[in-house]
């Protein structure tokens, strides 16, 4: 059973603060994909980033940055200077490597960035 | 390029009614399926389909139903409409060659069960 815990339910920042919303993940698999999705206060789901199992590079998108470790199955997000838009759910999802799998989710991190 | 359609986005219902919520993709997806997001809760999957005259049942199916006719249509059913079903429901759609592969949301369907 694959499983995601995304141990932070909310956090608040200042403006300009930096951020790291945490996602550990369980899975029996050896191929997997790991997604992040925020969903803002409109309440549609905005798909960020996508990482294979097999490619552990950090990636880096703008204020947007994804640490991937196996060793610790991890998949952290961190926001550097944060903006207001930036307030929203945030959800970690896991997808098997078999087939078609389907995406269990996290229980998302709400992120309250105040001016 | 309308993506995943989704409809109604949003509706009250009354304790027993029924009720279809439509969705629809253009990008000739093999792959649907159905979720409810409740507070604190995440995302969780109702039900999926792998391809036309194919569905299976997700983590909570109980109290819905559906159905897969045409690649594009993958409507869920409500038999009889319960409180405990009030939610936001998000159908997704993915192409058939990876299970990497984005997945495709709608916009969602708020349902109030009173």
């Amino acid at each position: 059973a694959q499983k995601v815990t995304q141990a932070q339910t909310e956090i608040s920042v200042v403006e300009k603060e930096d951020v790291t919303l945490d996602c550990v993940y369980e899975t029996r698999d050896t191929t997997y994909y790991l997604f992040w999705y925020k969903q803002p206060p409109s309440g549609e789901l905005v798909f960020l980033i996508r990482r294979n199992s097999f490619d552990e590079q950090n990636e880096i998108s703008g204020r947007y940055s994804w640490n991937f470790q196996k060793s610790t199955s991890s998949f952290n997000f961190t926001i550097t200077a944060s903006q207001v838009v930036d307030s929203a759910v945030y959800f970690c999802a896991l997808s098997g490597g078999s087939g078609y799998s389907t995406l269990t989710f996290g229980k998302g991190t709400m992120l309250l960035v105040s001016p | 390029n309308a993506g995943v359609t989704q409809t109604p986005k949003f509706q009250v219902l009354k304790t027993g009614q029924s009720m279809t919520l439509q969705c629809a993709q253009d990008m000739n997806h093999e792959y649907m399926s159905w979720y409810r997001q409740d507070p604190g809760m995440g995302l969780r999957l109702i039900h999926y389909s792998v391809g036309a005259g194919i569905t299976d049942q997700g983590e909570v199916p109980n109290g819905y139903n559906v159905s897969r006719s045409t690649t594009e249509d993958f409507p869920l059913r409500l038999l009889s409409a319960a409180p405990s079903q009030t939610s936001v429901y998000f159908c997704a759609s993915r192409p058939e060659t990876a299970s990497g592969n984005t997945i495709y949301f709608g916009e969602g369907s708020w349902l109030t069960v009173v």
